[in-house]
């Protein structure tokens, strides 16, 4: 399968802070979307991006799509004890085709 | 709108043993899938469908079986598991390329 590099692995942040991570491949994707996981659960979407460039917000997250189309990165504002969780990205090589790969995760620890 | 339903939430089971994992939809999507997630492997596609009758393997489509009789439901079957299926299944259902998530099943295989 595609292989996904998402970094950093693990986060320890003060409540306040932002946060950047972001996720590279070697293959060029036509779409991204950005997941968050609490424990216990199954992943929850939080954005999606389907053009190069596109630079898309749902609340304290922005998730930008690459101009390369091979990476993307998600920043999370004023962080929250909420905030909490594994972030995952997932990338589409073709467009409406139901696989997606993902990256193995982001894990978000914020202190209060 | 349940969304996507899982069942059960949790199971252990001994090598050898069969048992099917139950997945339903109440969003009418056309496609649904199922994946497995370990400890530092994000999450690997098993099985998906791209509607009622029409099933393909994904990355990790081993040791499991599937069928897809109506556009509702979409069970995963593993017909003698292994301790390697130890693992947190979910299954999705996409209106492509958004996925929507079930809760999980934790599968412990002894």
């Amino acid at each position: 399968g595609q292989q996904l590099n998402q970094s950093p692995q693990s986060m320890f942040i003060q409540e306040g802070e932002d946060v950047s991570m972001n996720c590279t491949s070697s293959s060029i994707f036509n779409t991204w979307l950005w997941y968050k996981q609490d424990p216990g659960e199954g992943p929850v979407l939080l954005i999606a991006l389907y053009k190069a460039g596109e630079l898309t917000s749902n609340g304290r997250l922005t998730a930008q799509f690459g101009i390369t189309r091979k990476d993307s990165f998600l920043n999370i504002s004023a962080s929250i004890p909420s905030d909490v969780g594994i972030y995952f990205c997932a990338g589409q090589i073709v467009t409406g085709a139901n696989n997606l790969f993902f990256g193995t995760g982001t894990r978000l620890t914020v202190i209060p | 709108n349940a969304g996507v339903t899982q069942t059960p939430k949790f199971q252990v089971l001994k090598t050898g043993q069969s048992m099917t994992l139950q997945c339903a939809q109440d969003m009418n999507h056309e496609y649904m899938s199922w994946y497995r997630q370990d400890p530092g492997m994000g999450l690997r596609l098993i099985h998906y469908s791209v509607g009622a009758g029409i099933t393909d393997q994904g990355e990790v489509p081993n040791g499991y079986n599937v069928s897809r009789s109506t556009t509702e439901d979409f069970p995963l079957r593993l017909l003698s598991a292994a301790p390697s299926q130890t693992s947190v299944y979910f299954c999705a259902s996409s209106h492509p390329p958004e996925q929507y998530f079930g809760p999980g099943t934790r599968l412990t295989v002894t």
